[in-house]
């Protein structure tokens, strides 16, 4: 149980273009789900926080014009790149919660998302 | 704002030893967790830990969370090939669960 899906798992993409990331919890509610940013041999640096039926809230320094985040349902949640830029290329993963589950605290991880801009 | 802190950056073992990383928040935690992440995979579940002073084992891995509940231990016994990977430190001060990162530990194994 508790699984999280991501999708795509990679995507190259031209400069100036959007890219829509998916992510879904597959066997469970997640009425919280959370984004974040991976560099190469780096740690895990939080994007924003997203919960269903609200805005996400994004941490300080990131973009919300640039990273458009929407928690449609209780299982998906959605990141788009707005006008994807070279520095933009990295590793995207996203974490969902069970608040209704016991393992209330833990959160689940997608496979992530490598996303390069040419 | 909360800074979480895990060193060392990088630990290469021998097969067999034991090692330790460690973890420090600038703020008290309500909780700290601990990731693994294999190489080329993502970050996965360890424990977590909640009370002060509280102690966790599984099996060659003992975690520690400090009294003050800013600190935090992972220890590795008799290090396996298995172990190699990125642990991760993660703490957390609010009630929606949001968790800061530390800059993980690097483990490669040495046969």
């Amino acid at each position: 149980g508790a699984v999280v899906s991501q999708h795509p798992s990679r995507v190259i993409c031209k400069s100036g273009t959007s890219v829509k990331i998916e992510c879904r919890s597959l066997d469970f509610q997640a009425t919280t789900m959370f984004w974040y940013r991976q560099f190469p041999k780096k740690s895990l640096m939080l994007m924003a926080t997203s919960n269903e039926g609200s805005k996400a809230t994004y941490e300080q320094g990131v973009e919300k014009d640039k990273f458009l985040i929407n928690h449609a349902s209780l299982t998906l949640s959605t990141l788009t790149v707005t006008s994807a830029h070279p520095e933009d290329s990295s590793f995207y993963i996203c974490s969902a919660r069970d608040r209704g589950g016991r393992r209330y605290n833990e959160q689940f991880f997608g496979p992530g998302t490598r996303l390069t801009v040419l | 704002g909360q800074q979480v802190m895990q060193i060392p950056q990088y630990q290469h073992v021998q097969e067999g030893e034991d090692f330790t990383t460690y973890c420090n928040s600038s703020t008290t935690l309500s909780n700290i967790q601990w990731y693994k992440q294999r190489p080329g995979g993502h970050p996965v579940f360890l424990i977590q830990l909640v009370k002060s002073g509280e102690v966790k084992k599984q099996k060659r891995l003992t975690f520690q969370f400090g009294e003050a509940k800013k600190n935090s231990s992972l220890h590795i016994t008799a290090t396996q090939t298995t172990d190699v990977g990125i642990y991760f430190c993660a703490g957390s001060t609010d009630s929606w669960g949001k968790l800061q990162f530390g800059a993980g530990t690097q483990v490669v194994v040495t046969p």
